[in-house]
């Protein structure tokens, strides 16, 4: 089974720290994406990444970062947090190469952050 | 732009009454489709896709859904659902002429017992 965790379920922050969160799959999957889930706006793209030390911008970028020095783990960072990026933030990973499983994303369980 | 509607925010339905969430997209060539599920407390899972070939496509705990071209539409149908069928779900799709999946705003089902 695939296995796709992130480093925490609920995160309290405030105004102005910086905020890592993270994400590691165990399937060898070269695609991993952050995405921001809000009440009826479903899923927007942050950042996501095709390989190591690769990265491309999603919907939504503003005010985010990523880092993905190992296939495995994928970082979102936000410089300085502010009340705007209180959300559930879902991590997900898949395959590249073409065939049955390509395109299907396998998600994480989330991280509710809340920045006060 | 390339974009997918979910016109239906929030759906009550009873125990064994029939489901049709609609979807669609907008135009933009060859598409993947897919219906993601998210049960209250768990992950996003995948519920079924349609890449190619038959535009009836079985996906798992019982629900379907038909790609129709012409109506650039993705519809999912259970004919009975249950209890523990209440979730949000949302349909997604890629286009080929893209490297990113775009997701619907989701539709919450709530079913009465």
């Amino acid at each position: 089974d695939v296995k796709v965790t992130q480093s925490s379920r609920y995160l309290v922050k405030r105004t102005g720290e910086k905020v890592f969160l993270e994400c590691v799959q165990d399937m060898d999957h070269e695609n991993m994406f952050w995405y921001r889930q809000d009440p009826g706006l479903g899923l927007r793209l942050i950042y996501f990444s095709y390989d190591v030390k690769m990265k491309e911008k999603g919907d939504i970028p503003e005010g985010y970062s990523v880092s993905r020095e190992k296939k495995e783990r994928f970082s979102l960072i936000l410089e300085s947090a502010s009340t705007n990026q209180t959300s559930m933030y879902l991590c997900a990973s898949s395959f590249s190469s073409a065939g049955k499983d390509s395109d299907t994303q396998y998600f994480g369980p989330g991280t509710r952050l809340t920045v006060l | 732009a390339q974009s997918v509607s979910q016109h239906n925010h929030h759906v009550i339905l009873s125990e064994a009454a029939s489901l049709e969430l609609g979807c669609n997209y907008s135009y933009g060539g060859t598409v993947n489709l897919f219906w993601y599920v998210q049960y209250p407390g768990q992950h996003l899972q995948l519920l079924l896709k349609y890449f190619s070939g038959d535009p009836l496509v079985k996906g798992i705990k019982g629900f379907e859904a038909e790609f129709i071209k012409s109506k650039f539409s993705f519809n999912l149908r259970k004919p009975s659902v249950q209890w523990s069928d209440t979730a949000e779900y949302f349909c997604a799709v890629r286009y080929s002429s893209a490297s990113k999946i775009i997701f619907g705003s989701g539709t919450r089902l709530s079913i009465r017992p």
